[in-house]
């Protein structure tokens, strides 16, 4: 089973602030590699999928990039609506298809 | 409009058995594989099983295996989750989801996410 592990665990920024997020593979995942947003009481959101291609209605300020095993999400200016959690999610060599533990952002 | 509408959660006892259905609409549901992920109470998100589009590929995480049953309707639109010996561990919110398509490939990703129904297992 490929393991994730996201850093930092917990992100504290403040609105216009460049924030990036980190997904480390325990293997090789190529490119398959998707990031979620997930807000209280809300189903997660699909904002990246392929390491770097942006879901439709995704805002360009969203950005994802990596392959192999080190991938990056980059929120280059932060709304207030971009305060939540942040999954990454691999599906190379599945089953299981497996999600990181999560990064949460905060504001500063 | 596309929607996945999960329902089916409830309170049920260990050893337990329940059915979660996704009602879905607004897109071709026979052309999508799909899968249910489940998220215990401030925890973080499991994939929990997949069925392709004809249903011919089924998977399942270890922590399910031989206890849980996805299916499928296309002619209703619908996906299901059959829950046996349920276990205190399992209790979470269960989504819906669909694999991400689009009209020439898809995609290793889940586009589309159902509400979730919450499965609580306790005596």
């Amino acid at each position: 089973e490929i393991v994730l592990t996201q850093s930092p665990a917990t992100l504290s920024l403040s609105p216009g602030e460049r924030a990036t997020l980190s997904c480390r593979a325990s293997q090789s995942v190529s490119s398959y590699l998707a990031w979620y947003q997930q807000k209280p009481g809300q189903p997660p959101r699909l904002l990246i999928y392929d390491a770097s291609n942006r879901a439709t209605g995704i805002p360009a300020r969203f950005s994802g990039s990596g392959s192999g095993t080190d991938f990056t999400l980059t929120i280059s200016s932060l709304e207030p609506e971009d305060f939540a959690v942040y999954y990454c999610q691999q599906r190379s060599n599945w089953p299981p298809i497996t999600f990181g533990q999560g990064t949460r952002l905060e504001i500063k | 409009e596309e929607q996945l509408v999960a329902s089916g959660g409830g309170l049920v006892q260990p050893g337990g058995s329940l059915r979660l259905s996704c009602a879905t609409s607004g897109f071709s549901f026979s052309s999508y594989s799909m899968n249910w992920v489940r998220q215990a109470p401030g925890k973080g998100l499991e994939w929990v099983s997949y069925i392709s589009s004809g249903s011919s590929s089924i998977y399942y995480a270890d922590s399910v295996k031989g206890r849980f049953t996805i299916s499928r309707d296309n002619a209703k639109n619908s996906l299901y989750l059959q829950l046996n010996s349920l276990r205190a561990e399992d209790t979470a919110v269960y989504y819906c989801a669909r694999d991400h398509c689009n009209s020439h490939s898809c995609f290793r990703a889940f586009d589309m996410w159902g509400q979730g129904t919450m499965v609580t297992v306790s005596s």
